[in-house]
């Protein structure tokens, strides 16, 4: 099965500065990956995905990376804002199957 | 629309009781799940439904029953339930099974 872990439990971020989220897994078969935000009391929101064809992929002020020589990602969120208070899922649905790691919750501070 | 809609938002049941949990989207979604999530822990895979027939239990006590009655919709049964399976219980749908899933507000359960 897949293993999906996440570095840090709680990132603690001033707001304006930027913030970095790293997830590794250990399926070397996964080509396709997804990061969700799930805010308090909500369900988990699609944030940005990239396939294994890819060692960037860049939306609007987050930006994914993916080293697969490491099994590695990390979701870097620029200029970061209250309602980035979250926490954030790295998720590779593998084998028809959406499975989540343990989730890394950010706090930010003014 | 992009939205899963999950009814009721939140539910109180005793051991004894049965109640239904329900999803519905109209995104044409051929793929819906069911998580569990308990507090400060990610979703939990429970089931998915795939054309709307069941693909994947994963495990999951049988005092918890999916339905999938038409392709835009997507029911959890729960009987005979304990005190720890409260939790919040999501459900997603995606286009195809792998893909980019959308997810509901959840319905908060506890049981007494």
């Amino acid at each position: 099965g897949e293993s999906v872990g996440l570095h840090l439990p709680t990132l603690s971020v001033q707001e304006g500065d930027n913030s970095i989220i790293n997830c590794a897994y250990s399926n070397s078969a996964s080509d396709y990956f997804i990061w969700y935000k799930q805010e308090s009391g909500k369900g988990p929101q699609f944030i940005i995905d990239i396939r294994s064809n890819m060692d960037k992929r860049q939306g609007q002020r987050v930006t994914v990376l993916l080293n697969k020589t490491v099994k590695h990602l990390s979701l870097q969120i620029a200029a970061t804002q209250p309602g980035d208070s979250a926490v954030y899922f790295c998720a590779p649905p593998g084998w028809g199957k959406l499975q989540f790691g343990a989730g890394t919750q950010v706090v930010v501070t003014p | 629309d992009t939205e899963v809609t999950q009814t009721p938002k939140h539910l109180v049941m005793g051991m004894t009781n049965k109640k239904s949990l329900k999803c519905e989207q109209h995104m044409g979604h051929r793929a819906m799940y069911w998580y569990k999530q308990k507090a400060k822990k990610p979703p939990e895979l429970m089931f998915v439904y795939s054309y709307e027939k069941l693909s994947i239990n994963e495990s999951v006590p049988s005092r918890f029953s999916p339905e999938c009655p038409n392709s835009s919709l997507l029911n959890l049964h729960l009987h005979a339930l304990q005190p720890e399976d409260s939790a919040l219980y999501l459900c997603a749908s995606s286009q195809e099974t792998g893909s980019e899933a959308f997810f509901g507000q959840g319905t908060r359960l506890t049981v007494v």
